[in-house]
């Protein structure tokens, strides 16, 4: 099965800081990755997709890049609400047997 | 509007069998590349993705936890169900329900709140 490292586990940030999260895949997946975010006792919810397409209603301040086996996650001016746990997953294509990373904790500094 | 909702027991014991039901609106399964998949979050820790079933009945599985897992739907009752055999206290977790559109790629673009189910004797 394929592997996801997330770094770091946990960041703090300042409301309007520039914070980045990386994935790295232990075999290339092309670009069959996405972002999630999860706030405390909530679902997760879709953030990024094909690593760099924006799912509609997400604010413009989150980007995604990469490709192969190393990933991005940017979000260029942190905003209160932005505090949460953020997840990267591949889904790579066949078979779809589908990989979470362990999670990037973004806390107030 | 989409929405998902996933039902079970609050509580089981060791070496119990677990049923869960997803109940979903505003999409068909029975619709071309629609799919439906069960995700699982001890406390405090990451997502595990458990197992999808697809528009057409295929079904693919977690490689650590498919000898104890099956998936299966009812289409006329928008109903996905998962069965999970021999529990353990290391099981305990949310489990979630969420759907992929198979155009979009395997990505989950909506989820259930989640049901957070414990094992204990």
């Amino acid at each position: 099965d394929i592997q996801m490292t997330q770094s770091p586990s946990s960041v703090s940030a300042s409301v309007g800081d520039r914070v980045t999260i990386t994935c790295r895949a232990s075999q290339g997946i092309s670009s069959w990755l996405a972002w999630y975010q999860q706030k405390p006792g909530k679902a997760p919810k879709l953030l990024i997709y094909a690593a760099s397409s924006l799912q509609s209603g997400v604010p413009s301040r989150f980007s995604g890049s990469g490709s192969g086996t190393d990933f991005t996650l940017t979000i260029s001016s942190l905003q209160p609400e932005d505090f949460a746990t953020y997840y990267c997953q591949q889904a790579n294509s066949f078979p779809p047997l589908l990989t979470f990373g362990g999670g990037t904790k973004v806390e107030i500094k | 509007q989409v929405t998902l909702r996933e039902s079970g027991p609050a509580l089981v014991k060791p070496t119990q069998t677990l049923t869960l039901t997803c109940t979903f609106s505003g999409f068909s399964l029975s619709t071309s590349g629609m799919c439906v998949s069960w995700i699982r979050q001890p406390p405090g820790k990451a997502l595990e993705w458990l197992a999808r079933i697809d528009w057409d009945d295929d079904k693919y599985y977690s490689t650590s936890l498919k000898t104890r897992l099956t998936i299966s739907k009812d289409t006329s009752k928008n109903q996905v169900v998962l069965t999970m055999t021999n529990m353990d206290p290391v099981d305990t977790a949310t489990y979630y329900c969420a759907r992929t559109q198979q155009w979009l790629g395997y990505y989950f673009d909506y989820w259930g709140q989640g049901t957070l189910v414990t094992v204990s004797s």
